[in-house]
């Protein structure tokens, strides 16, 4: 079984920031299998980027997701005030990560 | 547009079954997608908990394999989901959603909370 870590646990920044969060699996994956989610308190997550650098149907261009093997990124180019929630990372329909939350400075 | 939306009981009491179902709209359940149930206990992180894709071949997350079942109802467009053996460790909110070549969700339903407790 694959197990995901993801790092920070929690990142503090400001609005206008670069937001860099880091998945780590406990072993090589395929690409293809690595996904990104949003969710913000009280709803469902949401889809930001699948195969680990594509992004899902109206995901703003300030999200990119990049890595292979093992080590995957997904930075937000530029925090906007809608931004601060819980990524995960997620591998073959199957593993989460426990999640970073990225929050207000 | 696609919608899903979870419905069954909220409270279901140990050691008993836990019945969930999703019905999708805007989209219908015979297609080239999977179908699947994931879960977040209270306060806590994502699980995946099963996928079923079609002829139904499913695939149970990492978690609780050997305890469930998934079924298709293609008339309702309608797929669920059955629990056996319930715990206190099963509360959670579930949600359904629409899994893109059995690897990602993209699409998912508002969630409902399922209380285990006698």
């Amino acid at each position: 079984e694959i197990v995901l870590t993801q790092s920070p646990g929690t990142l503090s920044l400001s609005p206008g920031e670069r937001a860099t969060l880091s998945c780590r699996a406990s072993q090589s994956i395929s690409s293809r299998y690595l996904a990104w989610y949003q969710q913000r308190p009280g709803q469902a997550p949401r889809l930001l980027i699948y195969g680990a650098s594509s992004r899902a149907t109206g995901i703003s261009d300030r999200f990119s997701g990049s890595g292979s093997g093992t080590d995957f990124t997904l930075t937000i180019s530029s925090l906007e005030p809608e931004d601060f929630a819980v990524y995960y990372c997620q591998e073959y329909g199957s593993t989460f990560g426990p999640g970073t939350t990225v929050e207000v400075k | 547009q696609v919608q899903l939306q979870e419905s069954g009981p909220r409270v279901v009491k140990p050691s008993e079954t836990l019945s969930l179902s999703c019905t999708v709209s805007g989209f219908s359940i015979v297609s080239d997608y999977c179908w699947g149930w994931i879960r977040q206990p209270p306060g806590k992180g994502l699980e995946w908990v099963a996928t079923i894709c079609q002829g139904g071949r499913t695939f149970g997350g990492p978690i609780i394999q050997s305890r469930l079942t998934m079924s298709m109802d293609t008339s309702k467009n309608q797929f669920s989901l059955f629990l056996t053996s319930v715990t206190a460790a099963d509360t959670a909110i579930y949600y359904c959603a629409r899994v893109v070549a059995a690897t990602s969700a993209d699409h998912w339903g508002q969630g409902t909370l399922v209380t285990v407790s006698s």
